[in-house]
């Protein structure tokens, strides 16, 4: 996306360790930040986000980390299963929450 | 409560042709938007409609273009088909209003040959 960079743009882990993507963004107002994921073949789907009130918010195995001051989030997933293999997007506000842009994404594998 | 849809699966056409692609969202979803994601890689942004209206478009060549209607449904048309416009062509849906949630639909396969 034009505002958002994503990294990296591959990742491979063992299964059971730990993955974390990160994101930047470049509009200090924006307040809503999604991670979405795509397995192959499939739609992405929404699979976590944050709003600026918060500086993390978990979910089971999957926790977003947002910094406002650095203009950074990140996806963090632990005890990584082999079902955890996808695509995961970060997204970001263009103007607006109405208006997003989304990163490069990720290509996550996990080995069994 | 039914998702987001987009017809046709599949659609194959040939350089110089015409397509349109077509989105229905989730009901209440007043917004809607187009991407182009090629070769499984990342969700280039299109269009974005709501209420009727074009609110902004991405970096594409005007032969992208679109429409919502009343029922805010939405066409993508693609004239003077080029052969990297191949890609899955997604819809998504929100209820805008800020809330800033978006729910794609399975997408549209457009080759062209």
């Amino acid at each position: 996306g034009e505002n958002v960079e994503q990294h990296p743009s591959t990742l491979s882990v063992q299964e059971g360790d730990s993955a974390v993507i990160k994101c930047t963004y470049s509009d200090s107002a924006s307040n809503y930040f999604p991670w979405y994921k795509q397995e192959l073949g499939k739609r992405p789907q929404l699979i976590i986000d944050i709003r600026s009130n918060v500086g993390e918010k978990k979910d089971q195995r999957i926790a977003v980390t947002l910094n406002k001051t650095a203009k950074h989030f990140s996806l963090h997933i632990t005890e990584t299963q082999p079902e955890d293999s996808a695509v995961y997007f970060c997204a970001a506000p263009l103007y607006n929450n109405n208006d997003m842009r989304f990163g490069a994404g990720t290509r996550l594998t996990v080995k069994p | 409560e039914a998702g987001v849809t987009q017809s046709p699966t599949h659609l194959i056409k040939t350089r110089g042709q015409q397509a349109t692609l077509r989105c229905s969202p989730i009901s209440g979803h007043t917004s809607v938007y187009w991407y182009q994601q090629a070769l499984g890689l990342g969700l280039q942004f299109l269009l974005w409609y709501d209420e009727g209206e074009e609110r902004n478009r991405g970096n594409f060549p005007p032969r992208f273009s679109g429409r919502q209607f009343p029922n805010y449904s939405s066409e993508l048309n693609v004239n003077a088909l080029e052969l990297e416009d191949s890609a899955l062509y997604l819809c998504a849906s929100s209820l805008g209003q800020g809330r800033g949630e978006q729910f794609f639909g399975p997408g549209t396969r457009l080759t062209v040959l």
